[in-house]
């Protein structure tokens, strides 16, 4: 496609339950990435995948975040047993690899209620 | 882990004023890139720059990678310049893309 394609835009949950965040790169990206806004912060690096690679997934907060890429290209975050604290927006980026530019989506805004 | 360091934290401008952002970071690095993140929340590619000096516009961005520092100038500044500028360096060798904690810019009308 023409950039990155988050989806949902928008999740609200009960706590307790599971939640599937989708990100479609952009079409030859090798590279994706999850991170983590919370409200007025920064972004917190989740996880890496790059080619057929071993992901890199030293920043997932805790053993309820999985995620994977199925093909080389669409990927799944997944968070089960949602917690309030895990509301933040959800963002994803997508390049060619290394040494190249990053292209984030629009997001997915996740509240736990 | 590399360190990422941005300054000031938080800008207010006078709108057409000129100014000057900071990333130090604390090893050398394949990639380095600016972004902008808009009242939105979009994250928009602004420079990609190991190295060098790029301009776009009213923009333009120096990396100095000997010196692990990158400068993002932004001149005669509009409100729509408003927002959140993220610096983000990448060591390479299938390590990830780290980000600063970004400088909160206002322009002010």
């Amino acid at each position: 496609g023409a950039g990155v394609s988050q989806s949902p835009s928008n999740k609200v949950t009960e706590k307790g339950k599971d939640v599937e965040l989708r990100c479609d790169p952009i079409s030859g990206h090798t590279a994706l990435y999850w991170y983590r806004q919370s409200l007025g912060q920064g972004l917190e690096f989740l996880i890496y995948f790059q080619g057929n690679s071993a992901p890199d997934k030293s920043g997932l907060p805790s053993d309820r975040f999985s995620a994977e890429r199925t093909g080389g290209s669409v990927s799944t975050l997944t968070i089960q047993r949602t917690q309030q604290e895990d509301s933040a927006v959800y963002l994803c980026a997508s390049s060619f690899g290394e040494r190249t530019e990053a292209f984030f989506g629009q997001g997915t805004r996740l509240t736990v209620v | 882990g590399i360190q990422v360091e941005q300054s000031p934290p938080d800008l207010i401008l006078q709108e057409g004023a000129n100014s000057t952002l900071r990333c130090n970071f604390s090893d050398s690095v394949n990639n380095l890139q600016w972004f902008h993140q808009n009242p939105w929340g979009q994250l928009i590619n602004l420079f990609y720059i190991p190295s060098g000096t790029k301009q776009n516009g009213r923009l333009s961005a120096t990396t100095v990678a000997t010196e692990r520092y990158s400068l993002l100038y932004i001149s005669s500044s509009q409100t729509t310049d408003s927002g959140v500028y993220f610096c983000a360096v990448e060591r390479g060798g299938g390590f990830k893309t780290i980000f600063g904690a970004g400088t909160r810019l206002f322009v002010k009308a």
